[in-house]
C-alpha cells in the first residue's frame, strides 16, 4: 500500500537550518509529483510547496520563498524540504503529501522553532 | 491569493441526523482544462488528514455514500446524510487551481 514517513523533524534555534526528508513506497515514486502541507499547533492547514514529477517545476508559498527549497530523488524514492532561516511561525508538523491533488498523506514530522 | 472561506466553523450534530459545510472561494476554481479543482479533507483528532473528495464530487475509496460533494464557479459543499461517530474532527476544502494552494480555515463537527 502507498506509504509516506516523513523525517528530520526536531527542535531548532531561530535562524537555523534543518532538512526534512518524505520515504515513499507502495507507487512508482517517479510518476507523482509531491507536495509539502503543514500545519500549526492548534491551527489549520496550510501549504508550504509542490514539486512536479521529474522536479523541474517547484512552487512555493510566499511565507518560505527564497528559504525553503522543496527537491526529490527519484532513484531513491524520496521527497525532501530544505528549511532555512527558520522563524517562529514555521513550527509545525510538516506532512509529505501525493499527488497535484494531494491523495495521501504522511503521518507528519514535527518542527519547533525555539531559543 | 484566493480565500477559502468556510461555513459554519464549527457544528453539533445529533448521531444520525443531516450536516452541511460551505465552502466559497473569492475566484473561480475550473481550471483551464476544464476541471475544477476543489477537493475535500477529514482529520480526526491526532491523525493525519485524509482526502474525502477531488475535483468537487469524486469520492475517493472507501469513503461512506453518506458523503457527497457538490458545487460548481465559487460555491461548494460537503454533506453528510446521517451524521456516524466516526465523523468528528476537523472537514477543510483546498482549491487546487490557483497558485498558491489555499485551504479554508476548518470546520469542527462533534456529536451533540
Amino acid at each position: 500500500q502507498v506509504q509516506l514517513v516523513e523525517s528530520g523533524g526536531g527542535v531548532v534555534q531561530p535562524g537555523t537550518s534543518l532538512r526534512l526528508s518524505c520515504a515513499a513506497s507502495g507507487f512508482t515514486f517517479s510518476t507523482c509529483a509531491m507536495q509539502w502541507v503543514r500545519q500549526a499547533p492548534g491551527k489549520g492547514l496550510d501549504w508550504v510547496a509542490t514539486i512536479s514529477k521529474s522536479g523541474s517545476d517547484k512552487f512555493y508559498a510566499d511565507s518560505v520563498k527564497g528559504r525553503f527549497t522543496i527537491s526529490r530523488d527519484n532513484s531513491e524514492d524520496t521527497l525532501y524540504l530544505q528549511m532555512n532561516s527558520l522563524r517562529g511561525e514555521d513550527m509545525a508538523v510538516y506532512y509529505c503529501v501525493r499527488e497535484w491533488e494531494l491523495s495521501t498523506w504522511g503521518q507528519g514530522t514535527l518542527v519547533t522553532v525555539s531559543s | 491569493d484566493v480565500v477559502m472561506t468556510q461555513s459554519p466553523l464549527s457544528l453539533s450534530v445529533t448521531l444520525g441526523q443531516p450536516a452541511s459545510i460551505s465552502c466559497r472561494s473569492s475566484q473561480g476554481l475550473v481550471f483551464r482544462d476544464g476541471n475544477t479543482y476543489l477537493n475535500w479533507f477529514h482529520q480526526r483528532p491526532g491523525q493525519s488528514p485524509r482526502r474525502l473528495f477531488y475535483r468537487v464530487s469524486n469520492r475517493d475509496s472507501g469513503v461512506p455514500d453518506r458523503f457527497s460533494g457538490s458545487g460548481s464557479g465559487t460555491d461548494f459543499t460537503l454533506k453528510i446524510s446521517r451524521v456516524e461517530a466516526e465523523d468528528i474532527g476537523v472537514y477543510y476544502c483546498m482549491q487546487g487551481t490557483h497558485w498558491p494552494r489555499t485551504f479554508g480555515q476548518g470546520t469542527k463537527v462533534e456529536i451533540k
